[in-house]
Order: structure tokens, then sequence, then C-alpha cells
């Protein structure tokens, strides 16, 4: 089964530097893979996500990047802000009808100030 | 925020008990998933549900069985708490394999 590694486990960045997490994924049939958010004591909420046909997505200060070959994918979020302070989850699915969606371990993420 | 509400929002029990926790929905969601949260382990699958009395283990299914008898209800149930099972359950949903929608979460602490 699908297996995804994410790192690092923990990372500080001072306020207005850039931020990138990463992982990895086991599965080649794997083709949609999202982020999400997870602030002290709440819900995970999704932020951005990409499907394999892409290699790149933006949002604003977000950014995925996919590469299929080597089978990873990362998260870059720039002008990093107190707000972007948070847990933050990859995770990656083939979105076949009676898929699983697989986690990583997640990322604490702190910004200091 | 999606209709999602699960209960107990949280609960303690002994060591031994059966503890069954419900996820229910007024999306008409087809996907349900039970995922457990602890330190240093992210978010793991427990089991899911792409459809009524349509169900499949996840990564850590030893331990739990899951209910799904309608559309809206999501049923995970400890036959038999261990410590080991204390942890925050969140039940998330989704209309097809894309965006879940997560819970607030249930925290289960066994003594």
């Amino acid at each position: 089964g699908e297996n995804v590694e994410q790192h690092p486990s923990t990372l500080s960045v001072q306020e207005g530097d850039s931020a990138v997490i990463k992982c990895t994924y086991s599965d080649s049939a794997s083709n949609y893979f999202p982020w999400y958010k997870q602030e002290l004591g709440k819900r995970p909420q999704l932020i951005i996500d990409i499907r394999s046909n892409v290699g790149e997505k933006k949002d604003q200060r977000i950014a995925v990047t996919l590469n299929k070959t080597a089978k990873h994918f990362s998260l870059h979020i720039t002008e990093t802000q107190p707000e972007d302070s948070a847990v933050y989850f990859c995770a990656a699915s083939t979105m076949n009808r009676d898929d699983k969606i697989i986690f990583g371990k997640g990322t604490r993420l702190h910004i200091l100030p | 925020d999606a209709g999602i509400t699960q209960s107990p929002r949280h609960k303690v029990t002994e060591t031994g008990t059966p503890v069954t926790l419900r996820c229910h929905q007024t999306e008409n969601h087809r996907y349900m998933y039970w995922y457990r949260q602890d330190p240093g382990h992210g978010l793991r699958l427990i089991h899911y549900s792409y459809g009524v009395k349509d169900t499949d283990k996840g990564e850590v299914s030893d331990g739990y069985s899951v209910s799904r008898s309608k559309t809206e209800d999501f049923l995970l149930t400890l036959e038999s708490a261990t410590s080991s099972q204390t942890s925050v359950y969140f039940c998330a949903i989704t209309s097809d394999p894309g965006e879940l929608f997560f819970g607030e979460g249930s925290r289960l602490t066994v003594l």
C-alpha cells in the first residue's frame, strides 16, 4: 500500500523568510496530492492540492511542486507570517473509487518574530 | 464548514470497555473516513467507507470495527478499549476522492 514520508518533522523560520516541506510517496499510481494545515486545537483543513497532470500550482504565498518521476512533492510558503505557524500534512491518493487517502506524519512550522 | 459532527467530543473510559464513536454528516457525501491522530504519527487511517455497507481497512485497523448502515452515519467501535487507543479521532467526508472535510475530533482517554 501507499506510504508517505514527510520531512522535516519540525521547521523554524524567521518571519518573512520562506519555508519548504517535502514529501515522498511509494505508489506510482497515486495522482492526487493535497496539503492540509492544522492550527493548534483545530481540525485539519485543505490549503492546496495538485494532481499529477501538472508540475506546479500556486495560490498567493503558497505553492506546491510535483516530480512524478522521483515520486516527491513539496510545499513552499513564501513571505511567512505568524499565522502560518501550524502543523502541515501532506497526503497521497489514487482517487480511485475505493481509495485510501494516506497522510505523512506532519511538519510543525514555527514562525519566529 | 461542511455539515459533519462527531460524538462524543470527549470520553474517558476504562480498559476493556466497549466504546462507539459516531460521525454524522448532512452533506450526503459518499466517502467517510476515520483517522486517529497521535504525536509523532500524524493522521493514520483506521477504516473508511465508499458507500453504504461498503467499508475497508486502513493502516491501523486492528482493534477497531466500523459500520455504515446509512449514508449519513459512520460508526467506529472499539470492542474492548486499550490504553494504546487513547488518541484524538477525526472523522472526514468527501463527495469524490479529493478534498476531505474533517469533523472537530473526539478525544478518547482509556485508563
